[in-house]
């Protein structure tokens, strides 16, 4: 998406290092973001939201947390990452009239 | 449990053949459900938004429809293009639910088109 940027696309860490995934995005202030996480064959789950600065709320108890420091930066990290940990990450933004915007994900795998 | 469930698994039609799409949810009441389309690799894009009001929402060749009654919807694609390929998420909003984290997301329809 043009309005969504999530870096990197592709990332390969080893089992314990950190993880630090940044997603900005564009436009209305003040955005509802959210981290989803998506296994293969498996639907889209939700990891995190925020509906502000420094406001996070977990829906899924794990070895990831995430932060807010600014209005449209929402960063996702581990201190230590787990063989678990792999999949597809996406970034979204919540639109207008019930839509959502996502960014084009990054794709971790831990070995 | 508000589950979203989605029919078939995987599917491969030639080019410029129909095809339809299942999704069953026990999410009651719910707010709207959503088609979205996800390129490999890529994030989803929406498709359709309907609420739990309306029967049929089409957008371009993509038409869903939505039986409350029954809990289904179907996504139908019309003369299916190569770039029609790509996996297709049915996903429900909840009554009540005010903001997209209360989604319920089904695991996705994967089409393969072939020329």
């Amino acid at each position: 998406s043009q309005t969504i940027h999530q870096w990197p696309a592709t990332l390969v860490q080893p089992v314990g290092s950190p993880l630090s995934l940044e997603c900005t995005v564009e436009g209305t202030s003040n955005p509802n973001l959210y981290w989803y996480r998506q296994a293969a064959g498996r639907g889209l789950q939700l990891l995190f939201y925020s509906v502000g600065i420094g406001q996070i709320s977990s829906e899924v108890p794990q070895n990831l947390s995430a932060s807010r420091p600014q209005d449209r930066q929402f960063i996702l990290s581990s201190k230590k990452l787990l063989l678990s940990d792999s999949g597809f990450y996406l970034c979204a933004k919540e639109g207008e009239v019930y839509g959502y915007t996502f960014g084009s994900g990054t794709r971790l795998t831990v070995v | 449990k508000n589950q979203v469930e989605q029919s078939p698994q995987s599917l491969i039609i030639l080019e410029g053949k129909n095809c339809t799409l299942q999704c069953n949810y026990t999410v009651s009441p719910f707010s709207n459900l959503r088609w979205y389309k996800q390129d490999t690799g890529r994030g989803p894009v929406s498709l359709t938004i309907m609420t739990f009001s309306e029967n049929t929402k089409s957008n371009g060749r993509y038409t869903a429809t939505l039986d409350a009654d029954t809990k289904q919807s179907s996504l139908h694609i019309t003369a299916s293009q190569l770039s029609d390929s790509a996996s297709y998420i049915c996903v429900v909003l909840p009554c009540g639910g005010d903001s997209n984290y209360q989604l319920i997301w089904g695991a996705g329809t994967k089409l393969i088109i072939k020329p």
